[in-house]
């Protein structure tokens, strides 16, 4: 799998976008670009994932490079309980076993 | 819609005792079925993952086993839990056109 980076900690208005930053500059042709964020003390929650076009659903937005090798999660209005760690993840998106592999990710602080 | 069962929420365990943690799945058939661990303050490890009855792959080598008797039904065990298991253990399922959806998660204390 492609190795992502991302940013340990940010900090967001609330009310404001938030714009969480992912690098991934190994991605293959057939790999997706996966989010999702874990609220303190519960199991991971699936936000979004794309392989190339652009990506929108209740939750957020995904926004992928032309050339795939980075890619922005946007939470449009950001509230309180946003905060959580969000997770960038690329991974070939198959019916077998995928075995996503968790990095660190990104601390998401939504403050008043 | 499927749903995802895991338990129990929170565990204390002395050195040495047994361990059974089990999952269950709702709402969909034969799973891809997995066992990850989250030390304090770190990533997610996988640990197992199934994709059927009787199939078990495991990850890292360790002190634990996971086994998976129904088709969506998966279990985390020990036969004698040492104090470097501590941590918080989330089973996840997906399928050929789901994404991994995860547990509410167990926390394990080892004293």
């Amino acid at each position: 799998d492609a190795k992502t980076t991302q940013p340990p900690s940010m900090d967001c208005a609330e009310g404001r976008a938030a714009n969480l930053p992912c690098n991934h500059s190994t991605i293959s042709g057939n790999e997706y670009v996966y989010w999702y964020r874990q609220i303190h003390s519960q199991g991971p929650q699936y936000i979004i994932h794309g392989l190339k076009n652009n990506e929108t659903n209740e939750m957020a937005s995904l926004i992928i490079t032309e050339d795939r090798k980075s890619s922005t999660l946007i939470l449009p209005h950001a509230t309180l309980r946003d905060t959580a760690v969000y997770y960038c993840i690329v991974r070939v998106h198959t019916g077998t076993a995928s075995k996503l592999t968790f990095g660190t990710g990104t601390r998401l602080q939504v403050t008043l | 819609s499927q749903t995802i069962h895991q338990w129990p929420a929170t565990l204390v365990q002395p050195v040495g005792s047994p361990l059974s943690l089990e999952c269950t799945v709702e709402g969909t058939s034969n799973p891809n079925l997995y066992w990850y661990r989250q030390a304090a303050g770190r990533g997610l490890q996988l640990l197992f993952y199934s994709v059927g009855i009787g199939q078990i792959s495991s990850e890292v080598p360790q002190n634990l086993s996971a086994s998976r008797p129904q088709d969506r039904q998966f279990i985390l065990s020990s036969k004698k839990l040492l104090l470097s298991d501590s941590g918080f253990y989330l089973c996840a399922w997906n399928s050929r056109s789901t994404p991994l959806h995860f547990g509410n998660g167990t926390r394990l204390t080892v004293t």
